[in-house]
This record gives C-alpha cells, structure tokens and sequence, in this order.
C-alpha cells in the first residue's frame, strides 16, 4: 500500500474559478478527514466520512466548499468560486475505526490569484 | 471544548541537545494524544502515540508520557540530530470523530 494519496499537489487558480480536489485513503480505512492549513497554524478540520457517510461538518467550512466520497473509496473536496483567503494546504488523512490514529496524504497547495 | 496548547516556536538547538516541546490539553472524557512532525513541503507523519493515562509513546528516540493530572503530554528526546528539523504538532482525539492540532513548533537542530 502506498499510503494516502492526493491529487494534484499544486493548483493555481483564478479568484472565482472552481476547483476540485481527490484524495485516495489507504485501501483498508473506512474514515476519511479533510483539513486545511494555513501557513504557520496546525490542521484546521473540515470534514469527515465514514464509508460513504459524510457525519460531520465544521462551521468554517461555507457553502462554497462540498465533499463526496462516493462508494465509500476515494473522496473529492470542490471549492465554488474561490477568493484570496482558500489559498491554503488541503490535507486527507484516513484511518480505521477505533484504530485512533489518521496518516496523512502530502497535501494539496492551493494558490488563488 | 478540546483544544491543544502548544509550546511557541521556533526552537533552534544543536546537535546532540536536549528537546523538550511543551503541550497541555483541553478534553472531556478520555482523549488519545499524538505527536505529528510535518517535514518541509510534506503532509503530517504520525511520530508517537498514548491512548490512556500514564501511557508512554516513544519513536525514533522520542518520547511523550500522557499525564492525566497535569493534561500535559510533553515531548522529549535525549539528543538531537540534524534531521530532527521540523515542524511538530500536538494532537488530540477525543471520543467524537475530529482530530484538534496545536499550532505547531518549528525545530531547527545545527550541526
């Protein structure tokens, strides 16, 4: 196994395009977390699945931003219109229930000019 | 609620020091406490683990003890090596599904 996986590693992008993100768990993890970093703070959550389940939402997370995760596999995360303050490190991580511990992908690095 | 409170960096020692990064936390019920290091332009890599009171992780000559009466969760390792250098976060689950992440401590270790 290669561990979690996430595509593309950089995106740049115009303010008020969409993107997409994809993250691809360890094979076996049925929970799967989104987070967002920011230069010089720690992971900040976003949002988590188990299975194909979306069970929690943080407030930070607006309507512009969505996750699915279809079929309980690979998820993706989708920005709608985005602004100057997305610009940030988009994290997955995975785990198995009751295991505690996540692994983290390398991140995606989004730049909005 | 739960929260992380980490020590401030950045920490800058040398070779073959002392390291002690400081982290205490806020939870309800019985939380698993973890150690993070994040290397330049990668994602978080799991460094050590506690699940319970007075547990002790320990990893690549780090070491953290989970101490209930204190909520601290201290990490130490006895000699610093250059590859050391990082960012390193305190991490806390507590029975709810999230990970919460202190802000983070820079370590640079010179030769």
């Amino acid at each position: 196994d290669t561990g979690v996986s996430q595509n593309p590693r950089h995106k740049i992008t115009k303010r008020g395009q969409n993107v997409t993100f994809r993250c691809d768990p360890i094979s076996e993890h049925n929970r799967l977390y989104w987070y967002r970093q920011t230069l010089g703070q720690g992971p900040e959550f976003l949002t988590y699945f188990q299975n194909e389940a979306q069970l929690e939402k943080s407030r930070l997370l607006s309507d512009r931003f969505s996750a699915e995760r279809p079929k309980g596999s690979f998820s993706t995360l989708e920005i709608q219109r985005t602004e100057q303050g997305d610009s940030a490190m988009y994290l997955c991580a995975s785990s198995l229930s009751g295991q505690g511990e996540a692994f983290f992908g390398q991140g995606t690095r989004l730049t909005v000019v | 609620g739960d929260s992380v409170t980490q020590m401030e960096g950045p920490v800058t020692l040398s070779e073959e020091a002392f390291l002690t990064i400081n982290c205490t936390y806020t939870a309800t019920g019985y939380p698993s406490l973890f150690w993070y290091v994040q290397y330049p332009g990668e994602g978080l890599q799991l460094l050590l683990k506690a699940t319970k009171a007075d547990d002790k992780g320990s990893n690549k000559g780090f070491e953290a003890t989970y101490r209930k009466e204190t909520t601290s969760f201290h990490l130490e390792k006895g000699s610093v090596q250059v590859s050391d250098s990082a960012v390193y976060f305190c991490a806390l689950k507590p029975t709810g599904n999230q990970f919460y992440f202190g802000t983070g401590t820079s370590l640079t270790v010179i030769p």
